[in-house]
């Protein structure tokens, strides 16, 4: 079975700065990675979805890396701003019998002005 | 486009009664999905259906059934709620299974 592990589970740094936020899985078999962000009492947005066969994909200032042989997925935010307070979500697609995303449990990320 | 809608927000219900969440996406999407997120758990799978007319369990369908009615709309059903269904509920649709995964705002459900 497809296990998620998101460190740190709780971040605080100064606004301006880069950060990485890490995502491991124990099954290399994977179609795809998805990073979410959640807003305390709301849903999930969509970040970035990297398939399988891709190493990366950017959005404005995030940059999500994929390492399958080694379970390992990365999610760098740049000149990071209050805004980006929020909890961060890795999910991992790996079908099989119940098709539907495996998730992390996240990182609470705050972002001091 | 509203995305993925979910109706109501919020509800309190008591131990045995029965209630339906309903989820409703305007993307065309064929896949559906229906989560739950916990403290300490973070989000599971409930049911889902890959398509029109298909349905299948996830990891915690104990409890529950769905309904999909058509492309559009797929419902989540407590026949008899138990304090341990108390959780925040999400939709979630996809073009096809393994595609981008879109939410709603999802349902929190307290069960007294």
């Amino acid at each position: 079975k497809q296990e998620v592990t998101q460190i740190p589970a709780a971040l605080s740094v100064p606004e301006g700065e880069n950060l990485v936020l890490n995502c491991s899985f124990t099954d290399s078999a994977i179609y795809n990675l998805q990073w979410f962000r959640q807003d305390p009492g709301k849903g999930l947005t969509s970040l970035l979805l990297i398939q399988s066969s891709q190493r990366e994909q950017t959005s404005g200032r995030l940059n999500a890396s994929l390492d399958k042989s080694s379970g390992r997925s990365t999610l760098y935010i740049a000149a990071s701003q209050p805004g980006d307070s929020a909890t961060y979500l890795c999910a991992i697609y790996s079908g099989g019998g119940a098709d539907g995303l495996t998730f992390g449990k996240g990182t609470h990320l705050i972002i001091q002005p | 486009n509203a995305g993925v809608t979910q109706t109501p927000k919020f509800q309190v219900l008591k131990t045995g009664q029965s209630m339906t969440l309903q989820c409703a996406q305007d993307m065309n999407h064929n896949s559906m999905y229906w989560y739950r997120q916990d403290p300490g758990m973070g989000l599971r799978l409930i049911y889902y259906s890959a398509s029109e007319g298909t349905t299948d369990k996830g990891e915690v369908p104990n409890g529950y059934n769905v309904s999909r009615l058509n492309k559009r709309e797929f419902s989540l059903r407590l026949e008899s709620a138990a304090p341990s269904q108390t959780s925040v509920y999400f939709c979630a649709s996809s073009e096809i299974v393994f595609s981008e995964a879109f939410f709603g705002q999802g349902t929190r459900l307290t069960v007294v």
